[in-house]
Parts: C-alpha cells; structure tokens; sequence
C-alpha cells in the first residue's frame, strides 16, 4: 500500500524554524517527483514547492521563496521541508504528496498533514 | 502566481449534473495540458479525480469528467450523488516546476 506520513509540525514562534518530514513506503520513492501543499484553517488548498525524482528540478511558490527550502533523501524514502523566518500566515495543515515520475505530472497520493502553528 | 479563480460554491439535486470551473491564464491552464482536479471531505487529505484535464485515475468513478477550452477548465459530476458534497480544486502547471491551485469550490447536493 502507498503510503506518506507526515511529521515534524508544532507550536513555534514567530520568526522560528521548523522542519518538516514525510516518510514514504509502499512505493519506489527514488522514481517521483514530490510536493508539499498547504491549507490554512478553514481555507483552500496552496502550493507551496515540488522536487523531482533526483533533486534537480525545485520549484517553490512565490509566498515561501527564499524562506523554505524543499529537500529528499532517497537511501531514507523521505521528503523534507526546512521553514526558517516563519510567519503567522504560514500556519497551516502542510500535506506532503507524491508527484509522478516527472514534477509536470499530478499528485496522486497525499499523506494526512502535519500542523504547524506559528505564533506572535 | 496567482490563484485559479473557481465558483465558490455550486449546488444540484441528486440525478442531476453540475459543471464547476477554473479559470486561469495563457501561462498556467491555456498553456498546458496538466489541469487536475481533487476532491475533499471535511477533515480528509485531498483524492485526485481528474490528472491531465480529462484522465480518471484507476478506480475513480466515470460520472466525473474534465475538459478544456481555452484557458478555463472544467470538471462536470453527472449523475449527482449525495457522497459527492465536499469542496473541489483544480490545479494546474505553471512552467518552471510550479504549480497553482483554484480556490475552491463547495458542492452542496440539495
């Protein structure tokens, strides 16, 4: 079974950091791409970066550019994301999600979110 | 990278069919052929329904359907079912390994 559990999501202050992870099974993680989504309380759902299969394709939206920073370990089947200088604005439910063998193709498989909640 | 404009709420009664759109620009939906659509229930993760405009992922109902005209997309449910309430999105590629998503769209079945 294809499976992605997201962890790493807390309570942090404004202006912190904070990474997340997504463990990945089920699957051969080497060969996708992978996202992060995001969803504010009560809100829609917002891209916020993809990676592909090798790391050499990253893409991130212009809200988080220059303060997350998307990475994978394949040898861990495992997906990160690194959030420094957070704002209240990125608190959210963070969903990780499989891509297909090439970042242009859609997110297949979600894991259930992990919340992170930045505070002021 | 602006967001997919999407109706915010459309509605139908069960048996009948409802149409929802996604509405972006010649550089993210009229530019690719890459429109997906999800759908999600209160307190779930979203489930993709429609990959690459029109194609069901295996074991996704056939009374979901996608196209494209133009830079507006569209998902029609026919055959409207009280399971199908939950809110919908379309997402699209942007080029340069970006992507945007719509709004939104809560269906309520009547």
């Amino acid at each position: 079974e294809v499976q992605l559990v997201d962890s790493g999501g807390g309570l942090v202050q404004l202006g912190g950091s904070l990474r997340l992870s997504c463990a990945a099974s089920g699957f051969t993680f080497e060969d996708y791409a992978m996202h992060w989504v995001r969803q504010a309380p009560g809100k829609g759902l917002e891209w916020v970066s993809g990676i592909s299969w090798n790391s050499h394709s990253i893409g991130y939206a212009d809200s988080v550019k220059g303060r997350f920073i998307i990475s994978r370990d394949n040898a861990k089947n495992s997906l990160y994301l690194q959030m420094n200088s957070l704002r209240t604005e990125d608190t959210a439910l963070y969903y990780c999600a499989k891509g297909g063998e090439l970042l242009l193709h859609a997110m297949d498989v979600w894991g259930q979110g992990t919340t992170v909640t930045v505070s002021s | 990278q602006s967001a997919l404009t999407q109706p915010a709420s459309v509605s139908g009664s069960p048996g009948q069919s409802i149409t929802i759109s996604c509405t972006g620009t010649s550089g993210d939906v009229g530019n690719y052929d890459l429109v997906s659509w999800y759908q999600q229930h209160p307190g779930k993760a979203p489930k993709l329904i429609i990959y690459e405009v029109s194609e069901r992922p295996s074991g996704i109902s056939d009374h979901f359907s996608g196209s494209k005209s133009g830079n507006t997309a569209s998902l029609t449910i026919s055959g409207l079912q009280a399971e199908d309430e939950g809110d919908y999105y379309c997402c699209s590629y942007a080029g340069a390994s970006i992507w945007v998503f719509g709004g939104g769209t809560k269906v309520t079945v009547l």
